[in-house]
């Protein structure tokens, strides 16, 4: 079975500044998806980026870029320049090719310092 | 552009009622996933359906608790005899037919169940 593993269960950054968070995975499958998603206080969830991982080229959407090591199976999200909206829980999660469930791991919770 | 509705958005029940918690996916998508969460911990995979099919049950409790998703209607997660520990929220999710699939799975609001 695929298992997601966030080894962080809390991160905190100062305003402006970057952060990364963590992120592992296990899987026997060569064609999936990865993504991090957001969880605000709301409990929305956002999806903030994702990754093919038949793509070497890391994803990158404005503030937010990944570090995909495909053999190590690892999927870390870095936030530039962090903003007090970035503050939530943060879900990474992978899924196989086709229409099968998402399985995520258990959070980090990132808080932002003004 | 409707994206994916759950309604109640709340729920609270009396230890040994029923929830019944309803789900409509984004337009032309016809795969859902529910989704449990609780407290302070990460979404945990209850069950996988197509219109009249369930696809993956595997996540679901085998007691109490039960998946639907007709030909007509919603998508509905019903749990009998509710117990204090079945106080989470739960998330629906859908996405499209695999053709059209961009890996994504689109969640709603989620529905909070507080059993007293």
């Amino acid at each position: 079975a695929q298992t997601v593993t966030q080894s962080q269960p809390e991160m905190s950054v100062q305003e402006a500044e970057t952060v990364t968070l963590s992120c592992t995975y296990d899987t026997s499958e060569s064609d999936y998806y990865l993504f991090w998603y957001k969880q605000p206080p709301s409990r929305q969830m956002i999806l903030v980026i994702r990754q093919e991982a038949y793509k070497q080229q890391n994803a990158t959407e404005n503030r937010f870029s990944v570090n995909f090591q495909k053999a190590a199976k690892s999927f870390s999200l870095k936030i530039s320049d962090s903003q007090l909206g970035d503050a939530a829980m943060y879900f990474c999660a992978y899924r196989r090719s086709g229409n099968t469930p998402l399985v995520f791991g258990k959070g980090t919770r990132l808080s932002v310092i003004a | 552009n409707a994206g994916v509705m759950q309604n109640p958005r709340h729920l609270v029940r009396r230890r040994g009622q029923e929830a019944r918690l309803r789900c409509s996916p984004m337009k032309g998508h016809s795969h859902v996933y529910w989704y449990r969460q609780l407290p302070e911990e990460g979404l945990k995979f209850m069950v996988y359906l197509q219109k009249e099919n369930i696809i993956d049950e595997s996540g679901m409790p085998k007691e109490r608790f039960s998946a639907e998703f007709p030909k007509e209607g919603p998508s509905i997660l019903r749990i009998q005899q509710v117990v204090r520990g079945d106080s989470a929220a739960y998330f629906c999710a859908s996405s499209p037919r695999d053709r059209r699939s961009t890996g994504e799975l689109f969640f709603g609001e989620g529905s909070r169940l507080t059993v007293l």
